[in-house]
């Protein structure tokens, strides 16, 4: 019964590159989050996404940042022209429903680091 | 709006003794509240979740924590530590008027001495 699923594990880019990062969520979920954790930092919400919808981004940076959730395959957060604030790991989660008492289960996050 | 305060960044404690991690809390309704656990270079791992039933939560790894609403706090604790307890811990709340999304505290990051 596989968690979530994130890949890659670790990811370098350059400045100005992009990187694309992955997300399966758990058998049966629907609902995925993505979070972003600074070096020495919590946890910080981006966005909420059911399949093919976008139900709450307002955490995401305004520019350069995007992500989707189609009907077939994995949740992708995407990251244009990146710059060395990008670097971070970057958590994805999932819930099988939106009921506040089900807890989110995370996947092993990506370790973005901008060259 | 949601918040959440982990009164410490570090706390030191011997194998065998006490922990006490603290957490208080904002929300503007009633909330549902988790102690998440995160080793080194892994994800997060749910120990225990209050969602307004008992206020007492038993969680894995013997932690539980106690609901206090008049002090609006969340503490987590576990009678005696164990080496393999070293890890960064997070609480979190999350309510409906939120969308459901978490708000994480900053972390406490446990050391356990031998």
């Amino acid at each position: 019964n596989a968690g979530v699923m994130q890949n890659p594990r670790h990811l370098v880019r350059r400045r100005g590159q992009e990187a694309r990062l992955r997300c399966s969520p758990m058998k049966g979920h629907s609902h995925v989050y993505w979070y972003r954790q600074l070096p020495e930092e919590g946890l910080k919400f981006m966005v909420y996404l059911q399949k093919e919808n976008i139900i709450d981004e307002s955490g995401m940076p305004k520019e350069r940042f995007s992500a989707e959730f189609p009907k077939e395959g994995p949740s992708i957060l995407r990251i244009q022209q990146v710059v060395r604030g990008d670097s971070a790991a970057y958590f994805c989660a999932s819930s099988p429903d939106r009921q506040d008492n089900q807890p989110q289960h995370f996947g092993d996050g990506t370790r973005l680091s901008i060259l | 709006a949601q918040s959440v305060t982990q009164l410490d960044s570090h706390v030191s404690v011997s194998e065998g003794t006490p922990v006490l991690l603290r957490c208080n809390y904002s929300s503007s309704y009633s909330p549902s509240l988790f102690w998440y656990v995160q080793h080194p270079n892994k994800g997060l791992q749910l120990l225990l979740k209050y969602t307004s039933a008992a206020t007492l939560v038993k969680g894995i790894n013997g932690f539980e924590a106690e609901f206090k609403k008049s002090e609006t706090s969340f503490h987590l604790t576990k009678p005696s530590a164990h080496m393999s307890d070293a890890a960064e811990y997070f609480c979190v709340v999350s309510d409906r008027a939120a969308g459901n999304k978490l708000t994480f505290g900053g972390g406490t990051r446990v050391l356990v001495k031998p």
